[in-house]
């Protein structure tokens, strides 16, 4: 019973460059979060997600940021001309019925920005 | 004032002892709590989950949720150095409809 799948686990990005973080949820579940972390921070939350809808995205920056969870395939995080402060480690997390159930966290996807 | 409030700690208790770890949260609509161990460079692991008041038990570690007092807990008997990490807790079911994390408190079990 495969686990919530992140990739890549370190991304390198040049300053301007797009960034695309996936995150495949565990097995049955459809929905989905995203967390921003930065060192010896707390999780921020990002958006959430379910099948083909974003459900919440107020915490995420206006510009440059997007997110879908399409209905095959993986959820995607994009970060559009990626700057230095946005490196960070992006998590993603699944759970079965949203907020009120468990939610499992992938190993995450660490963005560096040169 | 945050969704979701902890001490950062450090916490430090001896091996062997009780540790106790607190967190407030704002929202009264909340339904669902959740404590997850980050050890440095990992990611979240789901330890605990309490959905109504009283004390929640398993294994070492106990949750305790008043809701009343908007206030959750989490004790670790038998403290071990392996259990050094940052403790997250998490609050959902709320108005905002989203799964909001403390900024976490590190715990820290003395040899």
């Amino acid at each position: 019973n495969a686990g919530v799948m992140q990739n890549p686990r370190h991304l390198v990005r040049r300053r301007g460059q797009e960034a695309r973080l996936r995150c495949s949820p565990m097995k049955g579940h459809s929905h989905v979060y995203w967390y921003r972390q930065l060192p010896e921070e707390g999780l921020k939350f990002m958006v959430y997600l379910q099948k083909e809808n974003i459900i919440d995205e107020s915490g995420m920056p206006k510009e440059r940021f997007s997110a879908e969870f399409p209905k095959e395939g993986p959820s995607i995080l994009r970060i559009q001309q990626v700057v230095r402060g946005d490196s960070a480690a992006y998590f993603c997390a699944s759970s079965l019925k949203g907020q009120n159930t468990e939610a499992f966290f992938g190993q995450g996807t660490r963005l560096t920005v040169v | 004032q945050k969704e979701v409030e902890q001490n950062s700690g450090p916490l430090s208790v001896p091996e062997g002892a009780i540790a106790s770890l607190n967190c407030t949260y704002s929202d009264r609509g909340s339904q669902s709590f959740f404590w997850y161990r980050q050890y440095s460079g990992k990611s979240p692991e789901l330890i605990m989950s309490i959905y109504s008041n009283g004390d929640k038990e398993d294994g070492r570690f106990t949750a305790q949720l008043n809701k009343a007092s908007q206030y959750v807990s989490l004790l670790i008997r038998d403290s071990q150095p392996s259990d050094s990490a940052t403790y997250l807790c998490a609050g959902g079911g709320g108005a905002t409809n989203k799964l909001i994390f403390g900024t976490g408190t590190l715990l820290a079990v003395q040899p």
